[in-house]
């Protein structure tokens, strides 16, 4: 079956711009979950939704957001870029959640100029 | 102090050899991850276990609730094996990862 897909896989952005990013998850997985890696603070939990709610939230400022679809699509948004934004964004799909296993996309790289 | 704590951080193995990586956490997780990220970072899901020893090719996890403490073992370790090695458990009745600094384990042959 298809694995977790994440577009785009690479992307440049000025300060100040918005981006989005998508994840389609592995299909029957209602669960997505991202995650920011920087080399500094290694991986680190964003959100998590649930059939289209936000279950769970990380220690990030609300300039990052995300949704998810009926088809458990999810999107997240990052406004008002910040050259600390630059990382790579990790998806995963779960069936119900952290507690089952965890399937990860390749991710999308980010770099604020 | 990391809720989540590997060691060692970085491994140097000669082809063959065993491999052992542990992984100390300090709150609650219902369950535990162990992640293999290569270069270029994708992730794969290695194991996911709450108790007891799982066992997949060369690649053995085990955890001990208890004593809040997982290993990570590879047996006749191989240079493809190099990677990053991540531990993460979600935070008791939350769906809240959290992850170790990650082991850079280096195979040569």
């Amino acid at each position: 079956k298809a694995g977790v897909t994440q577009t785009p896989r690479y992307l440049i952005k000025t300060r100040g711009q918005q981006v989005t990013l998508s994840c389609s998850p592995i299909s029957g997985h209602r669960s997505v979950s991202w995650y920011q890696q920087t080399p500094g603070q290694g991986l680190q939990f964003l959100f998590e939704y649930f059939s289209e709610t936000q279950r769970n939230k990380g220690n990030f400022p609300g300039r990052f957001s995300g949704r998810q679809f009926s088809n458990s699509r999810s999107e997240m948004n990052v406004s008002t870029l910040e050259l600390g934004d630059s990382a790579l964004y990790l998806c995963a799909s779960s069936l119900v959640g952290a507690s089952t296993e965890a399937f990860f996309g390749q991710g999308t790289r980010l770099t604020v100029v | 102090k990391n809720e989540v704590e590997q060691s060692p951080q970085n491994l140097t193995a000669q082809e063959g050899e065993f491999i052992t990586i542990n992984c100390s956490y300090s709150v609650g997780i219902s369950a535990l991850h162990w992640l293999q990220q290569h270069p270029g970072g994708g992730i794969v899901s290695l194991f996911m276990l709450s108790s007891g020893k799982k066992k997949h090719g060369r690649l053995i996890a085990t955890i001990n609730i208890q004593e809040k403490h997982s290993s990570l073992h590879i047996t006749a370790s191989h240079p493809r094996d190099s990677a990053v090695y991540i531990c993460a458990g979600p935070l008791y009745n939350t769906d809240k990862l959290i992850f170790g600094t990650g082991t850079r384990l280096q195979v040569f042959p």
